[in-house]
Formats: structure tokens, C-alpha cells, sequence
């Protein structure tokens, strides 16, 4: 069974300050990773995802995340916050049942 | 990348009657799915809409109270039946081909509020 654990519901850093935001997966195959961003009222939107090709993987808006199989792990960064970036993340994973298993989400706010 | 298109955006409704939302994608897609959303929550799978037969419900949701169509590979409609308080929540639709190697398209979703 896959899942992804998203740890810190809540994350503040300072404007210009790295951003870090953690996942974990559990999978019994090679996992297929996302990262989704969703602003206030808004729908979903793809950051980036990894499908087994390079491990570091860049996305949009600046943001990346490196896929970790000993770590088990993608986490997501980015050098430096800014403003737009406060938003909700959702880590999810690609899994049986032809389905995505979305973590529980991170809500980052910007300090300016 | 496709484009789904998601309506309402958002709507109050009185406990007792149904609502139905829809989702339009600008091109054809093999996939598309429901979710639900509640407040401060992850999303939550409640069906998967296949073209040209039932739709597969996830465990706890089931086709009475959220009956599901799927006329073609570009549009969905979910119906949310016999609203009750409960059932305010935001409801997304997602659509995609070929998911394992692209990704999955999302409306904006609707913000439901039953009172």
C-alpha cells in the first residue's frame, strides 16, 4: 500500500528565508511523487513530481525536491521565500488502485 | 496540459436538496476523479468516474448520496444528494491521461455550504 506522511501541518519562515517542507512515502514499488500547491480558493496545481528519472527534480515557482530512497523521502524546497509562496502543499504519491494518496498538507506562511 | 473547468464555485444550499456539480476538460482524458475536501483537511477520494459505466466509489461514499456521470471523456457531474451540514466541504474534480508519467489536472473546486 503506498501513503505519504507530511510532517509539520504548519510552517513559518521569514521572507528570503529557505523553505523546507517534508514527505515521506511508504510504497511497495518504485514510488511516482508529487508536489501540489494550492492557494486560497483555489484548486491544485502541480509544483513538480517524480516519475524514477533524475532524483533531484525541479518544479515551478522556483521549488525543488529531491527524491531520497534510502530516506524514503521528497521533501520540498526552495532558496528563498517570498511572499507568494504562502500557500497550502500536499504531498502525494502515485499508487494502487490507480489512484493518488495525498498527505495531510502543509500550510506555509511568509513572514515579511 | 489540460484545462478542467469546475462549476460552481461555490454555493449555499439548504439541508434536504441536492446540488450538482460539474466538470468540463478541454480535451480527452482516460481518468478523472472526486474529491472532498473538508476544512484545514487533506483530499479525500470519493469516486472514480469512468466513461460509459458506474463509477467506482471509495469506502464510506456510495452512489445514492453521490451519484456520479460520465457521458464522455471530457465532461463529469457529481451530485450531491439530501445535503445535510455535514456535507459542507470543498469538492474537487481531477482528470489526466496517462497519470503515471504525467500528472493529474484539478478544477478550482466548489466550496459547498449547506445550512
Amino acid at each position: 500500500a503506498q501513503s505519504v506522511t507530511q510532517l509539520g501541518s504548519h510552517v513559518s519562515v521569514s521572507e528570503g528565508a529557505l523553505v523546507l517542507l517534508r514527505c515521506n512515502y511508504s510504497s511497495s514499488v518504485p514510488p511516482y511523487l508529487f508536489w501540489y500547491v494550492q492557494y486560497p480558493n483555489q484548486g491544485l496545481q502541480l509544483l513538480l513530481k517524480y516519475t524514477s528519472a533524475a532524483t533531484l527534480v525541479k518544479g515551478i515557482n522556483g521549488f525543488e525536491a529531491e527524491f531520497k530512497k534510502s530516506e524514503t523521502s521528497f521533501h520540498l524546497t526552495k532558496p528563498s521565500a517570498h511572499m507568494s509562496d504562502a500557500a497550502e502543499y500536499f504531498c502525494a504519491v502515485w499508487g494502487t488502485g490507480n489512484q493518488f494518496y495525498f498527505g495531510t498538507g502543509t500550510s506555509l506562511t511568509v513572514i515579511p | 496540459s489540460a484545462v478542467i473547468s469546475q462549476k460552481p464555485s461555490r454555493d449555499i444550499c439548504q439541508r434536504g436538496t441536492s446540488l450538482t456539480i460539474q466538470c468540463q476538460v478541454d480535451s480527452q482524458v482516460t481518468m478523472m476523479f472526486w474529491y472532498r475536501q473538508q476544512p484545514g483537511q487533506s483530499l479525500t477520494l470519493i469516486a472514480t468516474a469512468n466513461q460509459g459505466s458506474e463509477a467506482t466509489y471509495e469506502s464510506g461514499f456510495v452512489i445514492d448520496k453521490f451519484p456520479i456521470s460520465r457521458p464522455n471523456l471530457t465532461f463529469s457531474t457529481l451530485t450531491v444528494s439530501n445535503m445535510s451540514p455535514e456535507d459542507s466541504s470543498i469538492y474537487l474534480c481531477s482528470g489526466g491521461d496517462r497519470l503515471v508519467d504525467t500528472e493529474a489536472f484539478f478544477g478550482q473546486g466548489t466550496r459547498l455550504t449547506v445550512v
